[in-house]
């Protein structure tokens, strides 16, 4: 079956530095979200990403602090930027591997602390 | 804001014994997923149930649809430790963009 992974899979960071997350999908898809998961919290939707366009944020996300890239249509990365203790979370990529309506597959996550 | 509830939010039982956990939303959806999630690791896909379907199997797993209630549950017979993990409902109202509930925390005694 279809994989999507993400690296780094934990990072310890510095508050007012930045870190990159990639999501690699081994098929193409249309569209790969982000979301992020707070300590003992659900799954939060930040944005759409979709293959040449900007990326479409929900209320409460904003480009400047989380500025997304979609280069193609196996790719993705989501930055945190500026991060402060608040952004300590697990991010998740994901993705409708087999089109709109179908089953949505995750990637593994990156566990994010900020010092 | 997150669209659906879970409850309960915790529930531990005895292997062998069946767990039910429900969810509700707000709006009309397209489908509704639930999803397994293992010590804050990644999801794990379960069963997918669209809106004019009312009960789905898969294994051990049965998933219900109440559209008129904007509800759904979702119960593991026969329950294993390796159950053990957080369940969440996900509704997909709007091209795939997933609303989370707050997720059910399952323990499984051996």
């Amino acid at each position: 079956s279809a994989v999507i992974s993400q690296k780094p899979s934990r990072d310890i960071c510095q508050r007012g530095t930045s870190l990159t997350i990639q999501c690699q999908v081994d098929s193409q898809v249309t569209m790969m979200f982000w979301y992020r998961q707070q300590p003992g919290q659900s799954l939060t939707l930040i944005a759409t990403a979709n293959q040449g366009s900007e990326a479409t944020y929900e209320s409460g996300f904003v480009i400047d602090k989380f500025p997304i890239s979609r280069p193609n249509l196996t790719f993705s990365t989501l930055t945190v930027s500026n991060m402060s203790p608040e952004d300590s979370s697990i991010y998740l990529c994901s993705a409708n591997l087999a089109g709109a309506g179908q089953p949505q597959h995750f990637g593994d996550g990156t566990r994010l602390s900020i010092l | 804001s997150q669209q659906g509830e879970e409850d309960p939010q915790a529930l531990s039982i005895q292997e062998g014994e069946n767990a039910t956990m429900n969810c509700s939303y707000k709006t009309s959806i397209n489908n509704l997923q639930w999803y397994r999630q293992n010590s804050g690791r990644g999801l794990v896909h379960l069963i997918l149930i669209r809106s004019n379907e009312r009960e789905k199997h898969s294994g051990r797993l049965r998933v219900t649809l109440d559209t008129s209630k904007k509800s759904s549950s979702l119960l593991i017979t026969a329950s294993r430790a390796a159950d053990t993990a957080s369940y969440f409902c996900a509704t997909d109202a709007q091209g795939g963009k997933l609303i989370f509930g707050q997720g059910t925390e399952l323990s499984v005694k051996p």
